[in-house]
């Protein structure tokens, strides 16, 4: 079946720090990969997403790349902001529309 | 804003008792996605509809969870006789005509937290 692995939490950085969160897959077929972020209390936000290898996700600031050879989808973001605290959720979706989340990392960025 | 819809926001139910949570998708969506989110994991698949039909039911538990989406409403997720394990938020989401390619995103609602005293 499908799966999808990312580093656990938390991450605590200082702002304007380096963020990677790493996230690897297990799909049959061509998956649509995606992040979301979870702010406290609220839903799921679609962060980025990519539909086929070597597509580039990036929005506010933040990029994955789908690379198929090494089934990753990792999030980076160059200069994290406190406002960057959240959970965030690497998410496929193959054939039958349901996604497919790994556990979450929590990211805790300090002034 | 015509985002994705849930009410209510908290619940809280006796052992026992049932529980109802109701979403309505963004506008122009006809297809309802329901996921549970157990406390600090991830969220797991449950239940995919369309107008008054059930796709893919694979990760509903076999008992007591129930789900619809009719034909005018919002879609019902419902579990009878709670217990404490199904304490956890449950989160909507929803998706436009039909998937072509995988590559339609899901718009998730800000989540029903089921307490279960």
């Amino acid at each position: 079946g499908n799966s999808v692995t990312q580093m656990e939490g938390p991450v605590t950085l200082s702002e304007e720090a380096f963020l990677t969160i790493n996230c690897t897959y297990t799909a049959t077929g061509y998956p649509s990969l995606f992040w979301y972020v979870q702010y406290p209390g609220e839903g799921l936000q679609l962060l980025l997403k990519a539909t086929k290898a070597d597509d580039k996700g990036s929005n506010k600031g933040f990029e994955a790349t789908y690379r198929k050879e090494t089934t990753s989808f990792h999030l980076e973001k160059g200069s994290v902001q406190v406002s960057d605290s959240a959970v965030y959720f690497c998410a496929l979706k193959a054939a039958g529309n349901k996604l497919t989340f790994g556990g979450g990392t929590r990211v805790l960025v300090k002034p | 804003n015509a985002g994705v819809m849930q009410n209510p926001r908290h619940l809280v139910r006796r052992r026992g008792q049932e529980a109802r949570l109701r979403c309505s998708p963004m506008k122009g969506h006809s297809h309802v996605y329901w996921y549970r989110q157990l406390p600090e994991e991830g969220l797991k698949f449950m239940v995919y509809l369309q107008k008054e039909n059930i796709i893919d039911e694979s990760g509903m538990p076999k008992e007591r969870f129930s789900a619809e989406f009719p034909k005018e409403g919002p879609s019902i997720l419902r579990i009878q006789q709670v217990v404490r394990g199904d304490s956890a938020a449950y989160f909507c989401a929803s998706s436009p005509f039909p998937d072509r390619g995988s590559n339609q995103p899901q718009h998730f609602g800000d989540g029903t937290r089921l307490s279960i005293l």
